[in-house]
C-alpha cells in the first residue's frame, strides 16, 4: 500500500462549488503539506502543518483552506472553486526532526474547474 | 521571496547521451534536493544534499551542492528511455519549507 494517499485522483467541478481534497499517510510523519503544480511553474506551497494543532499559510493560500483532522490526515478545501484553480494538487509529508527535510509526495489529484 | 531558476526548461536527447541540469537561487539554502516526476505520479526523491560542496551519486545520477550554497546541479550519465520525466530541484533554508524550481522536462529518444 502507498504511504501517502490522495482522494480523489481526478475531479471535475463547476465554478462556485465547494470541493475537498483529502490526504492520508501511514508514514507516521508529523509534517504535512499541500502544493499545486502548474505547467512551467513547478510546485507551489499552499498550506502546511507541522503538527495536529499547527496550520500555516504557504505561498499561495488565497482561495484555499485546510484542516488537520489527525496526525495522519490533512485535507484541502476550495470554498468556491474558480477556473484558475484548475491544477494538479499534491500532498506531501516529512518526519519533523530537522529544520529542512526530505518530503514524500502522494500521487496527486487532478482538478478541473469548469 | 526566495526563487529558484532551473535550466534548461526541457531537453530532448538521444539514448546513451549524458544530461546536465542546474538550479540557481537568489539566496542561500541549507539543503538541496532533486526529485523526479513520472507522468501521472507524484515527485520521488532522487538525491539529497546537506553540505556545501557535497557531491553525491545514486547509480547513474550525480548531484552537487554548490560551494556558494546558491546553486546545485544534477547529471545523468548514459541516459535510457525510463529517464523520461520532469526533474525538479528544491532548496530549503531555515524555515523547513521547500522552494521548488520550475522543472526540467526530459525526453529520451531510443
Amino acid at each position: 500500500d502507498a504511504d501517502v494517499t490522495q482522494t480523489p485522483r481526478n475531479r471535475i467541478t463547476k465554478t462556485g462549488k465547494r470541493i475537498m481534497l483529502e490526504c492520508s499517510q501511514t508514514k507516521g510523519h508529523d509534517r504535512m503539506y499541500w502544493y499545486r503544480q502548474d505547467p512551467g511553474l513547478g510546485l507551489r506551497l499552499i498550506y502546511y502543518s507541522f503538527d495536529v494543532k499547527d496550520i500555516n499559510k504557504g505561498e499561495i493560500s488565497d482561495g484555499y483552506s485546510v484542516s488537520r483532522q489527525a496526525q495522519a490526515k490533512f485535507s484541502l478545501s476550495l470554498e468556491s472553486a474558480i477556473p484558475n484553480q484548475t491544477a494538479l494538487y499534491f500532498c506531501a509529508t516529512s518526519v519533523g526532526i530537522a529544520v529542512a527535510e526530505t518530503q514524500y509526495f502522494g500521487p496527486g489529484t487532478r482538478l478541473l474547474v469548469l | 521571496g526566495q526563487q529558484l531558476n532551473q535550466s534548461p526548461q526541457s531537453m530532448f536527447i538521444q539514448e546513451g547521451e549524458d544530461v546536465s541540469m542546474n538550479c540557481t537561487s537568489s539566496s542561500i539554502f541549507n539543503t538541496w534536493l532533486w526529485y523526479k516526476q513520472d507522468p501521472g505520479e507524484g515527485p520521488v526523491l532522487l538525491i539529497a544534499l546537506y553540505k556545501a560542496g557535497e557531491l553525491t551519486s545514486n547509480g547513474r545520477l550525480t548531484a552537487q551542492f554548490g560551494i556558494t550554497r546558491k546553486d546545485s546541479f544534477l547529471n545523468i550519465s548514459a541516459s535510457i528511455p525510463s529517464d523520461v520525466g520532469i526533474y525538479f530541484c528544491a532548496g530549503a533554508g531555515n524555515t523547513g519549507k521547500l522552494i521548488f524550481g520550475q522543472g526540467t522536462t526530459l525526453q529520451v529518444k531510443p
